[in-house]
């Protein structure tokens, strides 16, 4: 049974900095790992995909990497702002014809100004 | 492109009443699939429905139904509402083919009572 942990989860960092999430999967059987990012009440945005033959994803100040065999992903956030405040949160796709995506509990985040 | 819409946003029901709860996916996109979130377990998978059948179930009581129409938008249902139904009910729709990338709506926050 697929299970996916994400650490920390909670972090508290000041405005600039860069920091990196991390999310772990028991089953490297995946067909893709998907970032999302959820702000207090509201559904979820789609930040980054990975399929599961590349490597890393890139959008703006964010990057996204995954290595399969180990089991892990990882979500580094560069110069960061307040507005990047929320919950991050990572879900993989396993393979076959499910379309079912099995979440992490998610990285509460708080940059201060 | 408009994304995924959710009705209505916000509902509160007593015990033992049912609830009926609304998805439209995003144009073109023909896969909805359906998640709780609450805050002890998560955002957890519900089912998928793809060209009008259900593709795949999550772990979740008879209680729990849905169906699509034609032009793909879902319904999902739960009858015999208990107290700990109350969640966040998110709706997420993908082509199901290429990436798979799902995109989802701002949810309906069920409040049972």
């Amino acid at each position: 049974k697929q299970e996916v942990t994400q650490i920390p989860a909670a972090l508290s960092v000041p405005e600039g900095e860069n920091l990196v999430l991390n999310c772990s999967f028991t089953d490297s059987a995946i067909y893709n790992l998907q970032w999302f990012r959820q702000d207090p009440g509201k559904g979820l945005t789609s930040l980054l995909l990975i399929q599961s033959s590349q490597r890393e994803q890139t959008s703006g100040r964010l990057n996204a990497s995954l290595d399969k065999s180990s089991g892990r992903s990882t979500l580094y956030i560069a110069a960061s702002q307040p507005g990047d405040s929320a919950t991050y949160l990572c879900a993989v796709r396993g393979g076959g014809a499910t379309n079912k995506l099995i979440f992490g509990t998610g990285t509460l985040l708080a940059v201060q100004p | 492109k408009a994304g995924v819409t959710q009705t209505p946003r916000y509902l509160i029901k007593t015990r033992g009443q049912q609830v009926t709860l609304s998805c439209s996916p995003i144009s073109g996109h023909r896969s909805v699939s359906w998640y709780q979130q609450t805050p002890g377990q998560g955002l957890q998978f519900l089912f998928e429905y793809f060209s009008e059948t259900q593709r795949n179930k999550g772990n979740f009581p008879g209680r729990f139904s849905g169906r699509q129409f034609s032009n793909s938008r879902s319904e999902m249902n739960v009858s015999t509402l208990e107290l700990g139904d109350s969640a966040l009910y998110l709706c997420a729709s993908s082509l199901r083919q290429d990436t798979y990338e799902q995109y989802f709506g701002p949810g309906t926050r069920l409040t049972v009572t």
